[in-house]
């Protein structure tokens, strides 16, 4: 069956640090990849979009790497905020589905000052 | 701009009672629409997802439902609450540009549903 991992729930570091979140998955052919952050109580507001042709991509101090053969994405925050302190969440979509998103566990970030 | 609504935000159903929650999105057209269940510390559950009107995938067998009456209405239902349908349920929406490419999912506010 299709899974999404984040593979750390938590994930406890130093302000200045950067932060390196990780979202793997099996038995999925994906077209996109999307990382989303959630603050408690809230839905999901989306940070980055990555398709399956594009290895690299960044945003102000977000970095969303997308390895096909891997199957692996990694989310990187640098220079890091007690700011940045959430729950961060990858999704996929696919081309045969291409409406159909699905989510991963999330990882909790939190920034120690 | 595009806004999606979603009530109510909070409520408490005992169990054996009918539930309806509904969503609905402005300023966009025959968008995806999605509902989501999470539980405490947990990620996002695909619960139904709708390509168009009156076309609803389901995607994990249970007590729950959901219909599209109108093109941006959507609305999740079950007859009789069980104690496990507690959890934050979220609406969202997406736009499907072309037969592929899909944009990201905007969300609601989120309904805190407590089945006691």
């Amino acid at each position: 069956s299709q899974k999404i991992e984040q593979n750390s729930e938590a994930l406890n570091i130093q302000e200045g640090k950067t932060a390196t979140l990780t979202c793997n998955y099996t038995n999925y052919s994906p077209a996109y990849l999307q990382w989303y952050r959630q603050d408690p109580g809230r839905g999901p507001v989306f940070l980055l979009l990555i398709r399956e042709n594009e290895k690299e991509k960044r945003k102000e101090r977000l970095k969303v790497t997308f390895d096909t053969t891997l199957k692996q994405s990694l989310f990187h925050i640098t220079a890091s905020q007690p700011a940045d302190s959430a729950t961060y969440l990858c999704a996929l979509g696919s081309y045969s589905s291409a409406s159909k998103i699905i989510f991963g566990s999330g990882t909790r970030l939190s920034i120690r000052p | 701009s595009q806004t999606i609504h979603q009530w109510p935000a909070t409520l408490v159903q005992p169990v054996g009672s009918p539930l309806s929650l509904e969503c609905t999105v402005e300023g966009t057209s025959n968008p995806n629409l999605y509902w989501y269940r999470q539980a405490a510390g947990r990620g996002l559950q695909l619960l139904f997802y709708s390509v168009g009107i009156g076309q609803i995938s389901s995607e994990v067998p249970q007590n729950l439902s959901a219909s599209r009456p109108q093109d941006r209405q959507f609305i999740l239902s079950s007859k009789k609450l069980l104690l496990s349908d507690s959890g934050f349920y979220l609406c969202a929406w997406s736009a499907l540009r072309g037969s592929k490419r899909n944009t990201e999912a905007f969300f609601g506010q989120g309904t805190r549903l407590t089945v006691v």
